[in-house]
């Protein structure tokens, strides 16, 4: 079964660029499509973006200006990172994996890790 | 966006209770709605993908149905490792969409 992990800053200083990095444990980077998803603290899931194993990336629309998700296949990692970070980017961020088929889910995620943006 | 709507946002339950989560899209989305199961400091879980498909190796007690723009996550028989906290998403539009969650906890 696939593991994915999340690392990066616990803390991240405001208008700084938040960086993570998820991990894949084999080698199925080439296959599928990588995400990062957030909650905020006591709000729901919010999906960032998406990168696909061809290159081409997909943001939500609020975060497309700030947001760039890139993948290593060398690594066997992807990565996010959020420009000029302010409190409300305060979140656990998960990495998961984007299946498309059967359907299109995420179907394995990380365990999530949490960002604070402060200070 | 296509917006989706969770209700209810908590409900308390006990071991043995059917459990009915709803949620409802701000348009016509077909069958393209998925249900995941998140617990504080464990990685998420896929439950069911596009509406009724029972993601491998989960028990029988989770079920999907709907269709268009309503849709239900039945919980028939709860078991104490379902205490969680539930999520439907939409995936057939970008920017991809959830529901605002549904906490189950203990009566």
């Amino acid at each position: 079964q696939v593991q994915l992990q999340e690392s990066g800053p616990g803390l991240v200083k405001p208008s700084e660029t938040l960086s993570l990095t998820c991990t894949v444990s084999d080698a199925s980077i080439n296959t599928y499509y990588w995400a990062w998803i957030r909650q905020p603290p006591g709000k729901g899931l919010e999906w960032i973006g998406h990168m696909t194993y061809s290159g081409s990336p997909s943001y939500h629309p609020s975060l497309k200006s700030r947001v760039s998700i890139t993948l290593d296949a060398s690594h066997k990692q992807f990565s996010l990172k959020v420009n000029s970070v302010t409190a409300a980017d305060t979140a656990i961020y998960y990495c998961a994996r984007n299946r498309q088929d059967p359907d299109d889910t995420f179907d394995i995620w990380g365990q999530g890790t949490e960002v604070i943006v402060s200070s | 966006d296509i917006q989706v709507t969770q209700s209810p946002s908590s409900l308390s339950a006990s071991v043995g209770d059917r459990v009915t989560i709803t949620c409802r899209a701000s348009q016509n989305i077909g069958i393209y709605l998925n249900w995941y199961q998140l617990k504080p400091g464990k990685a998420p879980n896929l439950l069911i993908s596009a509406t009724s498909r029972l993601h491998s190796g989960l028990p029988s007690r989770f079920s999907g149905s709907g269709s268009g723009t309503d849709f239900t996550l039945t919980i028939s028989g709860l078991q104490p490792e379902d205490f969680a906290t539930y999520y439907c998403q939409q995936s057939y539009d970008t920017p991809l969409t959830f529901g605002g969650g549904t906490k189950v906890g203990v009566k």
